[in-house]
């Protein structure tokens, strides 16, 4: 059935740090993909997202591809803040024989020192 | 910016006790979603509705259930309330808007002592 992975974290940078969160995903069809933020005590709200092959999704400094040949959506900032820390979810949305699916991620803590 | 809301925000309860998760949403969503989220940040899809009068169970087995009476409210109710039943709770809804993206709710933390 349809997934997606990201990697584990906690992933721990320092200011100004580039950086990446890997996500690949299995799907059937032509997904849409996502990428959401939840910040401490707060619901998740998206941060970006891709439609088809070869869209970038891009938002508040972080950039995601969509790239069906690798079948991956990682996402990137070029200098991450100490605001940015947080938990990120991917996720992908399509439907698969007939049925509607959304898939989460296990998502992936960022914390970012000052 | 996502006109959905939740409450209570926080509730501790006594075990047995019968709770409601309250969820509205003012932007005429059909679908609608409820999540529960463990400590390891995982989400698992309990409920979800397409429209009125229409209800389904999630991924995840819940002994919660969930009425769709009006498009904009989605409550979700638990009979008798366990220790076992300790977590956060997310509300979701979405429509096609080019693609199925979901607005989320800021949470119930429920615990039951």
């Amino acid at each position: 059935g349809d997934s997606v992975t990201q990697m584990e974290g906690p992933v721990t940078l320092s200011e100004e740090a580039f950086l990446t969160i890997n996500c690949t995903y299995t799907a059937t069809g032509y997904p849409s993909l996502f990428w959401y933020v939840q910040y401490p005590g707060e619901g998740l709200q998206l941060l970006l997202k891709a439609t088809k092959a070869d869209d970038k999704g891009s938002n508040k400094g972080f950039e995601a591809t969509y790239r069906k040949e690798t079948t991956s959506f990682h996402l990137e900032k070029g200098s991450v803040q100490v605001s940015d820390s947080a938990v990120y979810f991917c996720a992908l949305s399509g439907f698969t024989s007939g049925t509607y699916k959304y898939i989460f991620g296990t998502g992936t803590r960022l914390k970012v020192l000052a | 910016e996502a006109d959905i809301y939740q409450t209570p925000r926080y509730l501790v309860i006594g075990t047995g006790k019968k709770i409601t998760l309250e969820c509205s949403q003012t932007m005429g969503h059909d679908k609608m979603y409820w999540y529960q989220q463990d400590p390891g940040m995982e989400l698992h899809l309990i409920h979800y509705s397409y429209g009125v009068n229409s209800t389904e169970k999630g991924d995840l087995s819940s002994e919660s259930t969930v009425s769709r009476i009006r498009t904009e409210h989605f409550p979700l109710t638990l009979e008798s309330a366990r220790p076992s039943h300790t977590s956060q709770y997310l509300c979701a809804s979405s429509e096609y808007q080019g693609s199925y993206e979901q607005y989320f709710g800021p949470g119930t933390r429920l615990t039951v002592t």
